[in-house]
């Protein structure tokens, strides 16, 4: 793939579930994947930035993996609260790439209590 | 807070002016990524600077131009607005390009009219 691509685009939880989303980014000479959470009103947040194949990030109730040679990386949120609920969105920087990072365009997670 | 700030909050123009926005790096950062945010939108990329210098450039046409000043602070400018540059304008600093987290700005949101 040329894009990155995350999905779903949006989630509806209830509070308490463990929820989980998807990027995808191109494989091929990969250098790092980051990710942000978006929160309205507010500035995207760094959460992680990930560049070994087979790492796993954590933090507090969030945790991410990344499979860099199929181009994915999994986003967890175990026991979802309502502070949660925000756009989190992934982007990918390859070698090559004019030193830009390539952004999907996020999953809409809600959280309801 | 991330030390990253952004000026003017909110613009209003019309279709063929000219508008300068402004953006103040986190302290010991040297580089400054600009963002467009369409409404529906990931962001786009639309251009980095790194010690004063261009160092990356998205799908922008010429009429977005940008400066970095020895502070490290940095400007965008945009020619001949069009109403489809109506958008959020995000800018990130980091400390030395895309491989560091990147510390967002909260926004300018620029409608053209």
């Amino acid at each position: 793939i040329l894009n990155v691509e995350q999905s779903p685009q949006s989630l509806h939880v209830q509070e308490g579930d463990s929820t989980n989303f998807t990027c995808s980014f191109p494989s091929s000479n990969f250098y790092a994947l980051h990710w942000y959470r978006w929160e309205t009103a507010k500035s995207p947040e760094a959460l992680f930035v990930m560049t070994l194949n087979g790492d796993e990030k954590k933090k507090g109730r969030i945790s991410a993996t990344l499979n860099t040679k199929e181009g994915y990386s999994y986003l967890y949120i175990k026991g979802s609260q309502p502070e949660d609920s925000a756009t989190y969105l992934c982007a990918s920087l390859n070698a090559g790439n004019n030193r830009k990072l390539i952004w999907g365009l996020g999953t809409s997670l809600a959280v309801n209590p | 807070e991330t030390g990253v700030t952004q000026s003017p909050t909110h613009l209003i123009k019309t279709r063929g002016q000219q508008v300068t926005l402004r953006c103040s790096s986190q302290s010991g950062h040297n580089t400054v990524s600009w963002y467009q945010q369409a409404l529906g939108q990931g962001p786009q990329f639309i251009f980095q600077y790194y010690r004063e210098e261009e160092n990356g450039r998205g799908n922008f046409p010429p009429r977005f131009s940008g400066l970095q000043f020895p502070n490290y602070s940095s400007e965008l400018n945009v020619n001949a607005l069009e109403l489809d540059d109506s958008a959020l304008y995000l800018c990130a600093s980091s400390r030395d390009g895309p491989l560091d987290t990147q510390y967002f700005g909260p926004g300018t949101r620029l409608t053209v009219l």
